[in-house]
């Protein structure tokens, strides 16, 4: 799986929309991008995935760009329980099991 | 309840002592994956499972030992458990194929203690 490079700590505040960057640049033309967060001491959540297109869902939006070496996942209107530790993992969807490699992930904290 | 659940939530054991964590899945994923987190390496493969009684090695399988006779079931087993087995154990279960077939669905986690 193609490695991931994301700040380490990021915050915004309340209400405001937060853009978490994350760079991927040997990503292979069959991997895709997901994004998970781990909310303090819980199971990690999934969020929102993608291959070429920029998609949205009720969570987020991921917005990927043309040479697919990057990607950023959009909080549209951040709250306080979206602080969490965020995880941007590129890897193959088909095929054997496929673990997911979590790296060391964004710490978003959101502001009041 | 549908989802995925362990087993116990909290443990304390003592060094040497066999314990054994519980995950169980209600939605027949194939799939099912230990996952130790522990302050400064993140989460870290131990065992996974495509399917029952097919289980292969991780990153960290040492001192661990797992099965699956059923599907929605995939125990952990610390045989003989050490300080260094102190962590917070997940369980994660993912389809094989289907609109979700990308997605790991994770359990709330085990904290485990062993003194």
């Amino acid at each position: 799986d193609a490695k991931t490079t994301q700040p380490t700590s990021m915050d915004c505040a309340e209400g405001r929309a937060a853009n978490l960057p994350c760079n991927h640049s040997t990503i292979s033309g069959n991997e895709y991008v997901y994004w998970y967060r781990q909310i303090h001491s819980q199971g990690p959540q999934y969020i929102i995935h993608g291959l070429k297109n920029n998609e949205t869902n009720e969570m987020a939006s991921l917005i990927i760009t043309e040479d697919r070496k990057s990607s950023t996942l959009i909080l549209p209107h951040a709250t306080l329980r979206d602080t969490a530790v965020y995880y941007c993992i590129v890897r193959v969807v088909s095929g054997s099991a496929r673990q997911l490699t979590f790296g060391s992930g964004t710490q978003l904290t959101v502001l009041p | 309840d549908a989802g995925i659940t362990q087993s116990p939530r909290y443990k304390i054991t003592e060094t040497g002592r066999q314990v054994t964590l519980m995950c169980h899945q209600t939605w027949s994923h194939s799939y099912m994956f230990w996952y130790r987190q522990d302050l400064g390496h993140g989460l870290r493969l131990i065992y996974y499972s495509a399917a029952a009684d097919i289980t292969d090695k991780g990153e960290v399988p040492d001192g661990y030992v797992v099965s699956r006779s059923k599907t929605e079931n995939f125990p952990l087993t610390l045989e003989s458990a050490t300080r260094s087995q102190t962590s917070v154990y997940f369980c994660a279960s993912r389809d094989l194929a289907g609109p979700t077939a990308g997605e790991q669905f994770f359990g709330p986690g085990t904290r485990l203690t062993v003194l």
